[in-house]
């Protein structure tokens, strides 16, 4: 049975900060993985995608790598900014999504 | 991007009625959407997997009966609460998946905030 954890749970840092996401799943068999930003009372919105034969994907200031092998996926957040404050979700894709229970980040101005 | 919509985006009701949210994909078509519901501080649970012209395939401890999916095109989904009580009360969310040639990408819904009173 697939599952996927989130770590760190909670993440407080100044603004300004490089930090590091971290997410794992137990079943190296997924079609891709996603990360996700979810705000408080809101819904989700994709951040990036990476397919099962990636490595790893950029947007602007975020950058995630996956390496299937080991069941591991970072999402770096460049120059962090007090709007990058959310929850920060990761969810492996096999037939059906299965989700991590987030990383909830504040960004401190 | 690929457009998502529910409606409504919140909702107050009476215990013991029933209340339909609506889920459209507005620029592509879905053969596949999905349904979630997310309680305060926690992550979403999948529901049930809706296919365009068959029955939905619902998760184990999901009561198909009170979460009533109907996919009745390529572009709608609908999830009816009903007879609902406050423990129903939740954040709903839905998903259109579109894909092709072995990749597929799931796209959300903005969120139903469900209040049973």
């Amino acid at each position: 049975k697939q599952e996927v954890t989130q770590i760190p749970a909670a993440l407080s840092v100044p603004e300004g900060e490089n930090l590091v996401l971290n997410c794992s799943f137990t079943d190296s068999a997924i079609y891709n993985l996603q990360w996700f930003r979810q705000d408080p009372g809101k819904g989700l919105t994709s951040l990036l995608l990476i397919q099962s034969s990636q490595r790893e994907q950029t947007s602007g200031r975020l950058n995630a790598s996956l390496d299937k092998s080991s069941g591991r996926s970072t999402l770096y957040i460049a120059a962090s900014q007090p709007g990058d404050s959310a929850t920060y979700l990761c969810a492996v894709y096999n037939r059906k999504l299965i989700w991590g229970l987030g990383t909830s980040l504040a960004v401190n101005p | 991007g690929a457009v998502v919509s529910q409606h409504p985006s919140w909702v107050i009701c009476k215990s013991g009625t029933s209340v339909k949210i609506e889920c459209r994909s507005l620029d592509f078509q879905a053969t596949t959407m999905f349904w979630y519901r997310q309680f305060p501080k926690q992550s979403l649970m999948l529901m049930a997997t809706s296919n365009e012209g068959s029955k939905a395939t619902y998760e184990q401890g999901v009561e198909k009966d009170k979460f009533l999916i109907n996919h009745a095109s390529l572009t709608l989904s609908t999830l009816t609460v009903t007879s609902a009580h406050p423990e129903d009360s939740s954040f709903y969310i839905c998903s259109a998946q579109w894909g092709q040639g072995g990749s597929y990408e799931q796209y959300f819904g903005p969120g139903t905030r469900l209040t049973v009173t």
